[in-house]
């Protein structure tokens, strides 16, 4: 399997513009789960879908911020509109069961945003 | 409100020393803990879990020890190798909770 795939890996924009970040999960995973890096917060959870249903969105830092899960095999995380704060590495991550005891959760490499 | 603290952003051991990374947790209602290994340009992978109901799980050079009473848990990486050097996230879950909450993380050089 190639893992959770993101696009793009590193993604340069301008105040003001719409960012979309896209996620592929591993073929079969029920549980989709969108994840911020920051130096200062660490890996902060925004969002996680089951089976396609956004189950918790309450890390999702404000209305510029949205995800949608359309199918089983695709995610997207969008900021409408940027801000320079909003620059960080945002990771994809899935697995088959949720519960970290049964499964672990599989991440993607991540994408680096920069908004300047 | 950080629910997971690491503490120390970075640490510096020699080859062959022990290295121990430590984290603190304030929730009483984690129950399951976790460590997530991250190297540059890649995602964090799975490293090593253990359960509230045990103080200690070991796992080849990596064990994790948990202090319950003291909401503390500690990594333990015996003998340490250049191939070490990462950034390691400790990580907590409640009971049949999927969603895990993560610390800083602390950046581990282990120098030859």
């Amino acid at each position: 399997d190639a893992g959770v795939i993101q696009s793009p890996r590193h993604e340069v924009t301008e105040m003001g513009q719409e960012v979309t970040l896209r996620c592929k999960p591993i073929s079969g995973h029920d549980y989709l789960f969108w994840y911020r890096q920051t130096m200062m917060r660490g890996l902060e959870l925004l969002i996680y879908f089951n089976n396609n249903v956004p189950i918790d969105d309450s890390g999702m830092p404000e209305d510029r911020f949205s995800a949608k899960m359309p199918n089983a095999s695709f995610s997207t995380l969008k900021i409408q509109p940027s801000e320079p704060r909003d620059s960080a590495v945002y990771f994809c991550a899935s697995s088959l069961l949720g519960t970290p005891e049964k499964e672990t959760q599989y991440f993607g490499p991540g994408t680096r945003l920069l908004v300047l | 409100d950080q629910q997971v603290k690491q503490n120390s952003p970075s640490l510096s051991v020699q080859e062959g020393r022990i290295s121990i990374l430590n984290c603190d947790y304030t929730n009483s209602m984690f129950d399951y803990f976790l460590w997530y290994k991250k190297y540059p340009a890649e995602g964090p992978t799975f490293l090593i879990s253990i359960s509230s109901i045990k103080d200690k799980n070991e796992d080849g050079r990596f064990t994790v020890f948990l202090n319950k009473s003291a909401k503390h848990l500690s990594l333990h990486i015996v003998p340490s190798q250049p191939g070490d050097s990462a950034v390691y996230f400790c990580a907590a879950s409640v009971p049949s909770g999927s969603r895990l909450t993560f610390g800083e993380g602390t950046q581990l050089t282990v120098n030859p």
